[in-house]
């Protein structure tokens, strides 16, 4: 069964960088398969952050762009998230979770649903 | 990036269907779309439930009850999730998704009361 577990600092200042971590395990990422990061502001919506493919190409929300770095470190069998400058705004619930992919008509790897997630971790920016 | 309109929140009585619609901008044909719903209860993380491009291109999530069905409406643009028969145990927030762009663009969120 495949599982992922967030892990990082619950509370971040104003203007420094969110550092979050999720372990993978029953499942090598090495194998396949894209990782991403979607956040939940409390009461509100969903919203993806970015997504990695195991071999490390990545895709990122244009919104949050030039903030955000996603990387893989198939040794460990995790995937991290970090979010510079941070302001109240980037309180949210962070989950991370697989998602699949397939293959169009061109040959394309397109990706696919998020099958298993983490449980969340809330992240409070806050002085 | 596009916005998928939900409507915030729907009501039905067990055993009745509820329909719940995510509608696309106007500059997104959804018939080019995979449109992916899920399901998230307080406290939990969202719950994959199934997509829907075409009657031969869909996809039901691992363990989804088959009362939980996708469909299109093309002259409103719209993503449909249909719930027949339901149950206590469907009240939740509804997402849909879209990955247009090269980016995941999730709906708004439809909260479904069971009455």
């Amino acid at each position: 069964q495949v599982q992922l577990q967030e892990s990082g600092p619950g509370l971040v200042k104003p203007s420094e960088t969110l550092s979050l971590t999720c372990a993978v395990s029953g499942y090598s990422i090495s194998s396949g398969y894209y990782w991403g990061w979607i956040r939940q502001p409390p009461g509100k919506g969903l919203e993806w952050i970015g997504s990695i493919y195991h071999s490390g190409s990545t895709y990122y929300n244009p919104s949050l762009k030039s903030r955000v770095t996603i990387s893989v470190d198939t040794s460990k069998n995790q995937f991290s998230l970090k979010l510079s400058s941070v302001t109240a705004a980037d309180t949210a619930v962070y989950y991370c979770a697989r998602h699949l992919y397939y293959y169009d008509s061109s040959g394309y790897s397109i990706p696919h649903y998020f099958d298993y997630w983490g449980q969340g971790t809330l992240v409070t920016v806050s002085s | 990036q596009p916005v998928l309109t939900q409507p915030p929140s729907s009501s039905a009585s067990p055993g009745e269907s509820a329909r719940l619609t995510c509608t696309l901008p106007s500059d997104i044909n959804v018939g080019s779309y995979n449109i992916y719903w899920y399901q998230q209860k307080p406290g939990s993380p969202p719950r994959y439930l199934l997509y829907y491009y075409s009657d031969s291109d869909k996809g039901q999530g691992s363990g989804v009850p088959s009362r939980f069905s996708g469909s299109k409406d093309a002259s409103a643009n719209t993503g449909i999730l249909l719930i027949s028969g339901l149950q206590s145990e469907d009240e939740a927030d509804y997402y849909c998704m879209i990955w247009p762009s090269n980016a995941w663009v999730f709906g708004g969120g439809t909260k479904l009361t069971v009455l």
